[in-house]
């Protein structure tokens, strides 16, 4: 069983959507990454949180740490949204190494 | 530029020899990370520093990988003895602990 399981693995949307992609960990973690890589692209972080919510523009990040759950929702989805996103649970007790997700691979349509 | 540097960005080797690749992250980062990345598939931890200590190891490397981060600043990844399993994009991260984390955009390794 893999420790980080992200649902959907791939996602069509039209532009002007609300995208959820979903993470679920089996660890315990001191924080959360979820990242953004463009095909051919390096990786980008989009948020680090350990508790609670955050937005930076169109995108909301939330954690919820008993639940061992986390959500990236992209609001007024945009063609320049197409990437793969990838959550990486962070745990100290592991030693501060990152585990990530297999990714969603998001696909805006114009 | 003052973010996470990867050099070289592409390197193409035939099997059985040795390659190393290098990493500078931002300055005063004191947490360092290295990742394999193949097409398709998320990157895989391979390993680790706080400084210039390697505290984890990932199973997935084996002996004929080694890394190193004289003085923590850069570290070097070296790869012995190729084999074609070996062709991935090798990914180097930086952070402060507890902050966000920067990523190189890392050495495509070809082993043909």
């Amino acid at each position: 069983k893999n420790e980080v399981e992200q649902s959907p693995q791939n996602l069509t949307a039209q532009e002007g959507e609300f995208i959820t992609i979903n993470c679920s960990y089996s660890v315990g973690i001191s924080a959360l990454h979820w990242l953004q890589q463009h095909p051919g692209g390096g990786i980008v972080s989009l948020f680090m949180l350990s508790s609670g919510k955050k937005k930076h523009g169109r995108l909301i990040a939330t954690i919820n740490i008993q639940e061992k759950h986390s959500s990236l929702h992209i609001t007024a989805s945009h063609p320049r949204d197409s990437a793969v996103y990838i959550c990486a649970p962070h745990s100290e007790a592991a030693g501060n190494k990152l585990t990530f997700g297999g990714g969603t691979r998001v696909l805006v349509k114009p | 530029d003052t973010g996470v540097s990867q050099d070289p960005r592409h390197k193409i080797t035939k099997r059985g020899q040795n390659v190393t690749f290098r990493c500078d992250p931002i300055s005063e980062h004191n947490r360092l990370y290295w990742y394999r990345q193949t097409l398709g598939q998320g990157p895989e931890f391979l390993t680790y520093f706080q400084n210039e200590a390697q505290l984890e190891k990932s199973r997935l490397l084996s002996d004929r990988f080694s890394a190193e981060r004289p003085k923590g600043s850069f570290s070097t990844l070296e790869i012995q003895r190729t084999e074609q399993g070996d062709s991935a994009m090798y990914l180097c991260a930086s952070s402060l602990a507890g902050f966000k984390l920067f990523f190189g955009s890392g050495t495509q390794l070809s082993v043909l």
